[in-house]
């Protein structure tokens, strides 16, 4: 495995509901990172823990809301999603100050939302 | 801004012919270039990189991938595909400030 655990593997949710993912990453990297991948669509960068600031993408709704509470553990909060949030999200990591910053994915959670 | 594009959705070939999957990119100053490939229900796995040197880039897996500059490209090859190759194919470049940007995939599919 690539040393990124992401859990639930599958999410079902109402809009109404709120649910969190979690991933965890044992490869001592300095940053982490949540994609959304839909169907036909460029892989979406939507935030980065670098060195413990975060930089996000500003087309993210405000539904989405990341937490890092330490190197080794990131979440995605996620509260009154919309249908069009049904993707499989990923998150990654890497060791930032390395240059070459190859990013190591989870097998990420496949989310429906009905 | 960097882009990377992947002009084919979808490539098809025989097991044990040649594959070739395109990308070119658009970067200011030196590209830090990548391969991913993921498989079904799996996240992406790195398969190679280009950071300087030599043009011709080996990676996992019997792949490799030819840097050309002129034409801004780095097309991922394999002499002799296989049919455990079928995958979906994500080309990547980096920037001067770490910033990753990938493309919209190549969905490989090999034929027996």
């Amino acid at each position: 495995e690539t040393g990124v655990t992401q859990t639930p593997r599958h999410l079902v949710m109402g809009m109404t509901n709120k649910k969190s993912l979690k991933c965890e990453q044992h490869l001592g990297h300095n940053a982490m990172y949540w994609y959304k991948q839909s169907a036909k669509k460029p892989l979406e960068l939507m935030f980065v823990y670098s060195l413990e600031e975060r930089v996000e993408n500003n087309s993210v709704p405000s539904r989405f809301s990341p937490e890092c509470p330490n190197s080794s553990h990131l979440f995605l909060h996620l509260h009154t999603l919309q249908p069009e949030d049904s993707a499989l999200y990923l998150c990654a990591s890497s060791h930032q100050t390395s240059g070459e910053n190859i990013q190591y994915f989870g097998a990420g959670t496949r989310l429906s939302v009905l | 801004a960097q882009s990377v594009a992947q002009p084919e959705d979808q490539v098809n070939v025989a097991e044990g012919n040649p594959l070739t999957v395109k990308c070119t990119y658009s970067v200011s100053g030196n590209p830090y270039l990548f391969w991913y490939v993921q498989y079904p229900n799996r996240g992406l796995q790195f398969l190679l990189k280009y950071i300087t040197g030599d043009n011709l880039v080996k990676g996992s897996y019997g792949f490799e991938a030819e840097f050309n500059k002129s034409q801004t490209s780095f097309h991922l090859k394999k002499p002799s595909a296989l049919v455990s190759d079928s995958a979906l194919y994500f080309c990547a470049v980096r920037d001067g400030y770490q910033k990753v940007t990938f493309g919209t995939g190549t969905k490989l599919q090999v034929i027996p």
